[in-house]
């Protein structure tokens, strides 16, 4: 399978908790995004990536959320502390990087519970 | 004002119609515009990309691109119930995409 891979595709978490949610992007893929879904709300950009760089954050809140995308293996997404308004679905996308087409793949997404 | 506004739906046609969403957008400086289709409880799946004035088409498919309107369509023919879904209009000023709430549309058989 060449597609974008997410895992845990569920997480349940109790508030004051860690989550870590992690993302494969496709083959020949360098360039990482993570959005957010809401329940009942659309996809917002959280943060884009590439190997060893964040490119842009801006969409990142501003306490508890980091993300990387080491060298190495997965880009990881890390919620600190987790409070019940993290319940989300959480999406992963990847694009080749180069040309402008800007073409974004996504994963099957990891869907975050907060107890 | 949202930078990427759709009509919020909910859309029904029959089966066969054309099914017609819009999306604009509100910054000038965007060049690529995409259609992405998203099953309830799955994750959004790119349909089709448009980044000239125009219409460009794909199977059943067929986006259209205004940017002196920064308007963007998708015109989805012969519509089958399988297309029921929520179409996503997604912009990208940058590298990142900017989506708009979403369009539902059922297909009746």
């Amino acid at each position: 399978n060449a597609g974008v891979m997410q895992n845990p595709r569920h997480l349940v978490r109790r508030r004051g908790q860690e989550a870590r949610l992690r993302c494969s992007p496709m083959k020949g893929h360098s360039h990482v995004y993570w959005y957010r879904q809401l329940p009942e709300e659309g996809l917002k950009f959280m943060v884009y990536l590439q190997k060893e760089n964040i490119i842009d954050e801006s969409g990142m809140p501003k306490e508890r959320f980091s993300a990387e995308f080491p060298k190495e293996g997965p880009s990881i997404l890390r919620i600190q502390q987790v409070v019940r308004g993290d319940s989300a679905a959480y999406f992963c996308a990847s694009s080749p990087g180069t040309g402008v087409s800007g073409e974004q793949f996504f994963g099957p997404g990891t869907r975050l519970t907060v107890l | 004002q949202k930078e990427v506004e759709q009509n919020s739906g909910p859309l029904s046609v029959p089966e066969g119609a054309i099914a017609s969403l819009n999306c604009t957008y509100s910054d000038r400086g965007s060049q690529s515009f995409f259609w992405y289709r998203q099953y309830s409880g799955k994750s959004p799946e790119l349909i089709m990309s448009i980044y000239s004035n125009g219409d460009k088409e794909d199977g059943r498919f067929t986006a259209q691109l205004n940017k002196a309107s920064q308007y963007v369509s998708l015109l989805i023919r012969d519509s089958q119930p399988s297309d029921s879904a929520t179409y996503l209009c997604a912009v990208s000023p940058a590298r990142q995409l900017t989506f708009g709430s979403g369009t539902q549309l059922t297909v009746l058989p």
